[in-house]
């Protein structure tokens, strides 16, 4: 059975862009959550989704939007990409919103 | 918010030693978990639990509730052990997500 997967892999974009981050939970599971990794850092919540609903928020300006779709896959939005959002970007799925959570491997994304 | 720290920051040692990595919380939690990455960037849920003591092979988590305190240890270490062990909890009800330590960073060597 496949895990998390997520698209792409590694990004790179320019100050004042957008970007689209995507993630596929393992199957059966409803939950999804966000998180960003900058280097050297533990990882800081950013969005949890559960069945289709915004089901939580970490402290992220409004540049940074979710969403999860009927097929419980989920997009991370950031708009007007500044130098500070350059992280790696993990999506977890769990069964429901407080079970052991299963990681995907990230997108690393760089903003020059 | 929950502040989550975790020691020893960094920590070598040689392969077979004993080795024990520590987590303190500030606030009530209802889950822990216990989290292995290696370099690259990805992430494994070694252990969740609310209470009490878990064992998977070499792994042993354990948590004390009322210290706000866990502990991690491996037990005959090896250098594929070598990664960072990161420490995360859920408060509540879970809709503030995992707050997480910024990890422990672990070289066996051989």
């Amino acid at each position: 059975d496949a895990g998390v997967t997520q698209s792409p892999t590694h990004l790179i974009k320019t100050r004042g862009q957008h970007v689209t981050l995507r993630c596929s939970p393992i199957s059966g599971h409803k939950s999804v959550s966000w998180y960003q990794q900058v280097l050297g850092q533990g990882p800081q919540f950013i969005f949890q989704y559960y069945e289709k609903e915004e089901r939580g928020r970490g402290n992220f300006p409004d540049r940074f939007s979710a969403r999860q779709f009927p097929n419980y896959s989920s997009e991370l939005n950031v708009n007007a990409l500044l130098l500070g959002d350059s992280a790696l970007y993990l999506c977890a799925s769990s069964s429901d919103r407080v079970q052991t959570q299963y990681f995907g491997p990230g997108t690393r994304l760089l903003v020059l | 918010k929950n502040e989550v720290e975790q020691s020893p920051q960094n920590l070598t040692a040689q392969e077979g030693e004993f080795i024990t990595i520590n987590c303190s919380y500030s606030v009530g939690i209802s889950a822990l978990h216990w989290l292995q990455q290696h370099p690259g960037g990805g992430i494994v849920s070694l252990f969740m639990l609310s209470s009490g003591k878990k064992k998977h092979g070499r792994l042993i988590a354990t948590i004390n509730i009322q210290e706000k305190h866990s502990s991690l240890h491996i037990t005959a270490s090896h250098p594929r052990d070598s990664a960072v062990y990161i420490c995360a909890v859920r408060s509540g009800g879970g809709a503030d997500g995992l707050t997480f330590g910024k990890g422990t960073h672990l070289i066996i060597q051989p």
